[in-house]
């Protein structure tokens, strides 16, 4: 079916530190989804995005829609020890409205 | 804040046992649905519903998993019999319309024995 390739897989940071991620694909999405999952518990929605070339933020998270409307990104800025855990995208494809996962990156602070 | 519900939170059962779980969306969410996700791994959508329809349950293993909607609120979930393989979290997620954002519940953590 069809995937979003989304990296990195997992990251170690030290608390203070800025952190990237993203999500790409070879098709085209109409909205994308950002979420935080914490072990034990359901995704929570951090931010979504509706346009391409749309940048949200929320907190010290900034999201974005990317012009190609094929990616987006996720950037945490000054990272603290309650960012760890596990961030998914999710994008809605324009062509069926379906909603796609990806893979997550997991999010470690080092101590 | 309105919030999906799921229960149990916790399930074990034995093998070859029947399980179910329930869910009630965010009240006026038309959009529901049923997810499986396997410990390091993203969700995988078991079942779609819009309203009490589903539009897409092309991934549900049909021969033992069943979900219903009658009144295109509240949903179960059901696995009959359990097989080893079906532990995993099984999160239920609702949204006002198809390929609108999407709130999860807490999920339900089921452990076959």
């Amino acid at each position: 079916g069809q995937q979003l390739n989304q990296s990195p897989q997992s990251m170690f940071i030290q608390e203070g530190e800025d952190v990237s991620m993203n999500c790409t694909s070879s098709s085209i999405f109409n909205t994308w989804l950002w979420y935080k999952q914490d072990p034990g518990e359901g995704p929570v929605l951090l931010i979504a995005l509706y346009k391409a070339g749309e940048l949200t933020s929320n907190g010290r998270l900034t999201a974005q829609f990317g012009i190609t409307r094929k990616d987006s990104f996720l950037n945490i800025s000054a990272s603290i020890p309650s960012d760890v855990g596990i961030y998914f995208c999710a994008g809605v494809m324009d062509s069926n409205y379906q909603l796609i996962w990806g893979a997550g990156t997991k999010l470690i602070i080092k101590p | 804040e309105a919030e999906v519900a799921q229960s149990p939170r916790y399930k074990i059962t034995e093998k070859s046992q029947a399980v179910a779980f329930w869910c009630d969306p965010i009240s006026g969410h038309a959009t529901l649905y049923w997810y499986r996700q396997i410990l390091g791994q993203g969700p995988e959508l078991l079942v779609q519903f819009q309203d009490e329809s589903v539009v897409d349950d092309s991934q549900l293993p049909k021969d033992r998993f069943s979900a219903e909607r009658l009144k295109g609120v509240d949903s179960t979930l059901k696995i009959q019999p359990a097989e080893l393989g079906d532990s995993a979290m099984y999160l239920c997620a609702s949204s006002l319309g198809q390929g609108l954002r999407a709130f999860f519940g807490q999920g339900t953590r089921l452990t076959v024995v």
